[in-house]
């Protein structure tokens, strides 16, 4: 069965703090493998997508790994900020252009001043 | 997202009543999405249509209809509510032949079916 974990369920940090959150698969096929970040009471927003090619990519203060060997990824967030604080969902695509997307139940993120 | 927008944000009913969730969106996208969101799991897709006259089961359908009334519009019911569909409901959209299949979320609809 295809799934998606994620660790930790949650993660309370200081401001100014790096954190890395995880994200281990088991859907196969592989197309690509997303983060969002969801506000309290919003939609998920993407924050990157990479391809089974990619290593690495970054968004500002946030850079995620890919391997896909293990299939395990991994989200960094550098300098923390409070309005980091969200829930950040790890999102498996099996197919390029499919539909059926794989998500994980999230790292609910607080960072505290 | 603004592009995509839901209607109600809020809705508390009862039991067995009848509810429909409303999605618009202004991205001109021809895919549209219906997923459910339970604490400590992950988005569950209900229904998705590809374009009005394409609809399509996703894993939990039973309990719930759509129906796509324009490229832009896509609306979720509940025929007859129960407890257990108490949950944030969310649509997405996204762009046909866009790589990736990058799909843009609504802010959501907290349902409570007492």
């Amino acid at each position: 069965k295809n799934q998606v974990e994620q660790s930790p369920q949650s993660l309370i940090i200081l401001e100014g703090k790096n954190c890395t959150l995880q994200c281990n698969y088991t859907v196969s096929p592989f197309s690509n493998l997303r983060w969002y970040k969801q506000d309290t009471g919003r939609g998920p927003v993407s924050l990157t997508i990479m391809t089974f090619s990619e290593n690495t990519k970054s968004n500002g203060r946030y850079t995620a790994t890919l391997d896909a060997d293990t299939k395990q990824s991994s989200l960094h967030i550098t300098a923390s900020q409070l309005s980091d604080s969200a829930s950040y969902i790890c999102v498996v695509s099996p197919e390029l252009y499919g539909n059926k997307l794989v998500f994980g139940a999230g790292t609910i993120l607080r960072v505290k001043s | 997202d603004a592009d995509v927008t839901q209607t109600p944000r809020n809705r508390i009913t009862k039991t067995g009543k009848r509810i429909m969730l409303e999605c618009s969106q202004t991205k001109g996208h021809d895919r549209m999405y219906w997923y459910r969101q339970d604490p400590g799991l992950g988005l569950q897709l209900i229904y998705y249509s590809f374009d009005v006259k394409d609809i399509n089961k996703g894993e939990i359908s039973d309990g719930y209809s759509v129906s796509r009334q324009a490229q832009a519009k896509f609306s979720l019911s509940l025929e007859s509510a129960i407890p257990n569909q108490t949950a944030l409901y969310f649509c997405a959209t996204s762009d046909l032949g866009r790589i990736y299949n990058e799909q843009f979320f609504g802010p959501g609809t907290r349902l409570t079916v007492l």
